[in-house]
């Protein structure tokens, strides 16, 4: 069984600080995706990463894949009250093979 | 922009009762899923459907459960005789392919939210 531990778990923060939540595992993934999902809604792609060490910014997000493919982190930097949401990574194991998700980090940014 | 799009959005059911949840993939993507999300819980894997065929399953996915695509555009998840457990939201997904970072990549429905009373 693939498990993927995402920490912390809730996350409270004021607008303009910086953050990282983490994924962890102890398999290996060929890629891993982070979605944000907002309550009630389904789970919104943000970023894929496929290759260990692989850095992706989306604005002010950066995703960054660990060397040995285990591993993810998110970093939000100078977070708004937008950024407010359930964070959740997922990862496949090889190609063909359905999503592992965590069980999310739910920030909560305060004005 | 395509999307994964589920129907009905809401829907209560009496135990014991047969429900089917309906989604339409985005169009050129050829591998789709059920997923569920237990209030509160994090996002389980059901099914996964390629050619035609189931091509994996989880635990959670035992005889009381069904796909189909019967038309070429709609996905349809059944439950024969629901249970109070099974109130859940439940989401179908689709995949263009593989290979390709953009063709591993999947994207979700809006979800439909089943309460069995």
């Amino acid at each position: 069984t693939q498990l993927l531990e995402q920490s912390p778990q809730f996350l409270s923060i004021q607008e303009g600080e910086n953050l990282t939540v983490y994924c962890n595992s102890s398999s290996v993934f060929s890629s891993l995706q982070w979605y944000r999902q907002e309550p009630g809604e389904g789970p919104v792609l943000l970023v894929t990463v496929v290759t260990g060490g692989e850095v992706k910014k989306l604005k002010r997000l950066t995703f960054q894949f660990g060397d040995a493919r285990k591993d993810s982190s998110l970093h939000i930097t100078a977070a708004q009250t937008g950024d407010t949401g359930l964070y959740l990574c997922a990862g496949a194991r090889s190609g063909n093979t359905p999503l592992v998700f965590g069980k999310g980090t739910r920030l909560s940014v305060i004005a | 922009e395509p999307e994964v799009t589920q129907t009905p959005s809401h829907q209560v059911t009496q135990m014991g009762q047969e429900v089917i949840l309906r989604c339409v993939p985005i169009s050129n993507h050829l591998y789709f899923y059920w997923y569920r999300q237990i209030l509160g819980q994090k996002v389980e894997f059901l099914v996964s459907f390629y050619n035609n065929e189931i091509s994996e399953k989880s635990e959670i996915f035992d005889d009381q459960f069904s796909v189909e695509r019967p038309d070429g555009s709609n996905f349809t998840l059944k439950i024969r005789s629901t249970k109070l457990e099974d109130s859940a939201m439940y989401f179908c997904a689709s995949r263009r392919g593989f290979g390709l970072v953009m063709n591993t990549e999947a994207f979700f429905g809006q979800g439909t939210r089943l309460t069995v009373v």
